[in-house]
């Protein structure tokens, strides 16, 4: 089975600079997704950026940017130019990309807080 | 193009009665899927349906959860004779069909609180 693990139960940032959080996963396949979403205070869950296995280039949407280190098994989140907007629990999450019925679910790490200061 | 609908947003209920959770997916989704949130913790996968079908129920309690997703109509998740234990954040989450094995993002409602008395 998989397992996703997110070591910082909160982090903090000062509004324009730049904070990376961390997560680790552990699987045997090779074919999977990554995926980081938000949590706002609303507790809607939204997708901020996912990673292909295959894909050796790591992903960016816009502010939003991963470390994607495969043999490593790590998938950190860089947050650049802070908004205050951007406080919200962050989940990492795993998805298998493998045949099989287990295929669709997400497998989600507990969470880091993530408080910007103004 | 609506997003996944779920309701009731709150729902209290007795220890001993009945909780029924409603997920409207997209339109053109036809996967679902049902994770739970307790307090202070990540979503754990529940269970994996498409429409008739449950593909994946290996995250759901053996005994008083089930789930269904019938032809007509949203994706009910019905938990009887709640206990406090069962007091978390339920969220539906929907995709489109795959193409082959290509996967597709999952969209995620806004949950139902349910709390148990």
């Amino acid at each position: 089975a998989q397992t996703v693990t997110q070591s910082q139960p909160e982090m903090s940032v000062q509004e324009a600079e730049t904070v990376t959080l961390s997560c680790t996963y552990d699987t045997s396949e090779s074919d999977y997704y990554l995926f980081w979403y938000k949590q706002p205070p609303s507790r809607q869950m939204i997708l901020v950026i996912r990673q292909e296995a295959y894909k050796q280039q790591n992903a960016t949407e816009n502010r939003f940017s991963v470390n994607f280190q495969k043999a490593a098994k790590s998938f950190s989140l860089k947050i650049s130019d802070s908004q205050l907007g951007d406080a919200a629990m962050y989940f990492c999450a795993y998805r298998s990309r493998a045949g099989g019925t287990s295929y669709g679910k997400l497998t989600f790490g507990q969470g880091t807080i993530l408080t910007v200061h103004p | 193009n609506a997003g996944v609908m779920q309701n009731p947003r709150h729902l209290v209920r007795r220890r001993g009665q009945e909780a029924r959770l409603r997920c409207s997916p997209m339109k053109g989704h036809s996967h679902v899927y049902w994770y739970r949130q307790l307090p202070e913790e990540g979503l754990k996968f529940m269970v994996y349906l498409q429409k008739e079908n449950i593909i994946d129920e290996s995250g759901m309690p053996k005994e008083r959860f089930s789930a269904e997703f019938p032809k007509e109509g949203p994706s009910i998740l019905r938990i009887q004779q709640v206990v406090r234990g069962d007091s978390a954040a339920y969220f539906c989450a929907s995709s489109p069909p795959g193409q082959g094995r290509q996967v597709h993002e999952q969209y995620f409602g806004p949950g139902t609180r349910l709390t148990v008395t």
